[in-house]
């Protein structure tokens, strides 16, 4: 069955810290993977994408993920946070244009 | 418009109404789909349109949910006979198809049943 896992429900980071969130993904074929984040009250909104090549992908916000196939992970990783990097983090699979299957998420909280 | 639309952003509903949830795409996304986000959770599929076709429909939760997207464009999410376990937020996502399949997501509607 596929699924994915956020092992972390909610992360704290210093502002300026460095940032990973972790994502381990159980799917069947070869996986696009994804990140979103979400804001309180709003939709989700895509930070990067991953669909074949270069395993380690740069997205909005000077976010970026790298693929492991060994590990069927993909971490995304922050060298410095923002306080308004505070948000709800998903990581997803997929396979071609079929529905997403999410992670619960990981909340994300920044201190000064 | 230039993203995803939903309306109502929230709506409240007394046990046992029905309500219908609207999905606006962005213009020329092929595939639409609905998930539904419970508190604290990750989104959830519930179904998907290529064009007008319902082309999967497993994640319907029961027979009282009902989707359609008649002219292959904007969609409606109905739930009729509205239960409290049916309060989340409904999100719609769309994507060209003939591209890249990454999903745009619109804001969500917030149900809530009293």
């Amino acid at each position: 069955a596929q699924s994915v896992t956020q092992p972390d429900i909610h992360i704290t980071v210093s502002e300026g810290a460095s940032l990973e969130l972790r994502c381990n993904y159980s799917y069947g074929a070869t996986p696009y993977l994804f990140w979103y984040v979400q804001s309180p009250g709003q939709g989700l909104q895509l930070l990067l994408k991953y669909f074949s090549g270069d395993t380690l992908v740069q997205g909005i916000k000077g976010f970026e993920a790298e693929f492991k196939r060994s590990q069927s992970s993909f971490n995304l990783r922050k060298p410095s946070v923002h306080w308004s990097d505070a948000a709800e983090y998903f990581c997803a699979v997929g396979a071609g244009n079929t529905p997403l299957v999410f992670g619960k998420g990981t909340r994300l909280s920044v201190i000064a | 418009g230039a993203g995803v639309s939903q309306s109502p952003r929230y709506k409240v509903a007394k046990r046992g109404q029905d309500v219908a949830l609207r999905c606006d795409p962005i213009s020329g996304h092929v595939s639409l789909f609905w998930y539904q986000q419970a508190l604290g959770q990750g989104p959830e599929f519930l179904t998907y349109f290529q064009n007008e076709a319902q082309l999967d429909k497993s994640g319907l939760p029961s027979d009282r949910f009902f989707a359609e997207r008649p002219e292959g464009s904007v969609s409606t999410l109905k739930i009729q006979r509205t239960q409290q376990e049916d309060s989340a937020v409904y999100l719609c996502a769309s994507s060209f198809h003939y591209g890249t399949p990454e999903q745009y997501f619109g804001p969500g509607t917030r149900l809530t049943v009293t």
